[in-house]
């Protein structure tokens, strides 16, 4: 079955910078799209960001757009989320989920999510 | 912005249906997909493109959408069922897609 495994979260000071990875198995991960989805403590889940298949097209949430960067390396099937300028806000657990398709669809499947933590 | 409306919470007792709205104008002409979160958990989808299901999803599980309403309904529900759940659709116009606030469920 499809695997999608997050690393990198952890505590990190406003201001500073974090660097989210996804590992993904078991498709073919160049086909389709792929989504980071965030949820603070306590709250509901929040788009961030979307790359489709071949990397070429990147999408933002306006609230990380300018300090997030989405990324992806086909021949490694990894999904990367760079973050800089962190802030409090940010504070959440960020799952990395697959489209159902190469378009806009469901995510059919997710990861197990990292946490990330900006608190001085 | 687009914002698509779930009650927060309801409660359900065992062996009854559970019927999980998500409302915004026009949902109809969206396709709705809907996520089951149990605590601390990732997400699963149980229904997509308004009213398929995933292999592995019970056929408790059903979707509609039509007008201003998508509906998720849980037939027969059991203390398993009991997580939080939130409808999504990607936003007209733009390439964003866009969560409820999620509803709780609570199996009495």
């Amino acid at each position: 079955e499809v695997q999608l495994l997050e690393s990198g979260g952890g505590l990190v000071q406003p201001g500073g910078s974090l660097r989210l990875s996804c590992a993904a198995s078991k498709f073919n991960f160049h086909n389709y799209a792929m989504t980071w989805v965030r949820q603070a403590p306590g709250k509901g889940l929040e788009w961030v960001s979307t790359i489709s298949g071949t990397g070429f097209s990147t999408y933002y949430a306006d609230s990380v757009k300018g300090r997030f960067t989405i990324s992806r390396d086909n021949s490694k099937n990894t999904l990367s989320l760079q973050m800089n300028s962190l802030r409090a806000e940010d504070t959440a657990i960020y799952y990395c989920a697959k489209g159902y398709s190469s378009g806009p669809g469901a995510f059919d499947f997710w990861g197990q999510g990292a946490m990330v933590t900006v608190s001085s | 912005s687009y914002v698509l409306t779930q009650p927060p919470s309801m409660s359900v007792a065992p062996g009854q249906t559970a019927k999980i709205t998500c409302g915004r104008d026009n949902i109809g002409s969206r396709s709705v997909h809907w996520y089951q979160q149990k605590p601390g958990q990732a997400p699963v989808v149980v229904i997509y493109y308004d009213s398929d299901r995933p292999s592995g999803i019970p056929e408790r599980f059903s979707g509609s959408n039509s007008g201003n309403t998508a509906t998720l309904t849980i037939s027969r529900v059991e203390a398993g069922d009991e997580a939080d759940y939130y409808c999504q659709v990607w936003e007209s116009g733009h390439y964003r897609p866009v969560f409820g606030g999620g509803t709780k469920v609570t199996v009495l």
